[in-house]
């Protein structure tokens, strides 16, 4: 019973190339987010959206912008993929309300731009 | 913004020891602390959670102990078994609402026979 699902296992892509992540969720979630995890750095705040068409920066938000025109869907995008950008990309959701909740993972895109 | 430190990135402990994790943080207004459990090639699983009004919280052989004014919080493990071997990740929800979460750089755990 998969509920955050990532378009992409893996990805490569070439240097330049303008790329998309998609994250779509069936839990009605309010809150979604885009993670990347590098070894030993743990997991890092790309953006996150707390409503439809709303983003708000995280903590690495430089060469990536989001979309959210649809409440179960978070998109990130690559505007020009560059090397030091592959990494393993994860997307997650979360209730809202303004209560905090753990979050609920997909299973991550593993991009390699070459 | 809020800054999460873990400690130790790499722990061996034999089957049945007990494990400790232990993670800092830096804004005082969190008040959500949850730990993550990541298997090899899986995604990371909420394993246990706690929030800033409760000192400790128990579920079967793992535990979270909360220091609110130490800013600390630690994950306890007991009774290891083969499959608890894993990447452990903490976090911590930081002012500015929206249930942000900031991560340490996780621990791997590994329960040797």
């Amino acid at each position: 019973d998969v509920k955050v699902t990532q378009s992409s296992r893996y990805l490569v892509k070439r240097t330049g190339e303008k790329v998309f992540l998609e994250c779509v969720q069936d839990m009605d979630h309010e809150n979604m987010f885009w993670y990347r995890q590098d070894p030993g750095l743990g997991l890092r705040l790309i953006y996150f959206s707390y409503d439809v068409k709303m983003k708000e920066k995280g903590d690495i938000p430089e060469g990536y912008s989001v979309s959210r025109e649809k409440k179960e869907r978070f998109s990130l995008i690559l505007e020009s993929a560059s090397t030091n950008q592959t990494s393993m990309y994860l997307c997650a959701s979360s209730p809202g309300a303004g209560v905090d909740y753990g979050y609920t993972f997909g299973s991550g895109t593993r991009l390699t731009v070459v | 913004g809020e800054n999460v430190e873990q400690h130790p990135s790499t722990l061996s402990v034999q089957e049945g020891d007990s494990a400790v994790i232990k993670c800092t943080y830096s804004d005082s207004a969190s008040n959500y602390f949850p730990w993550y459990k990541q298997e090899l090639g899986k995604r990371p699983q909420l394993i246990i959670d706690i929030r800033s009004n409760v000192g400790e919280k128990k579920d079967q052989r793992i535990a979270v102990t909360l220091n609110k004014t130490a800013k600390h919080f630690s994950l306890h493990i007991t009774e290891t078994q083969p499959e608890d071997s894993a990447v452990y990740f903490c976090a911590a929800s930081g002012r500015g609402g929206g249930n942000k979460l900031t991560f340490g750089t996780g621990t791997q755990l590994k329960v040797e026979l």
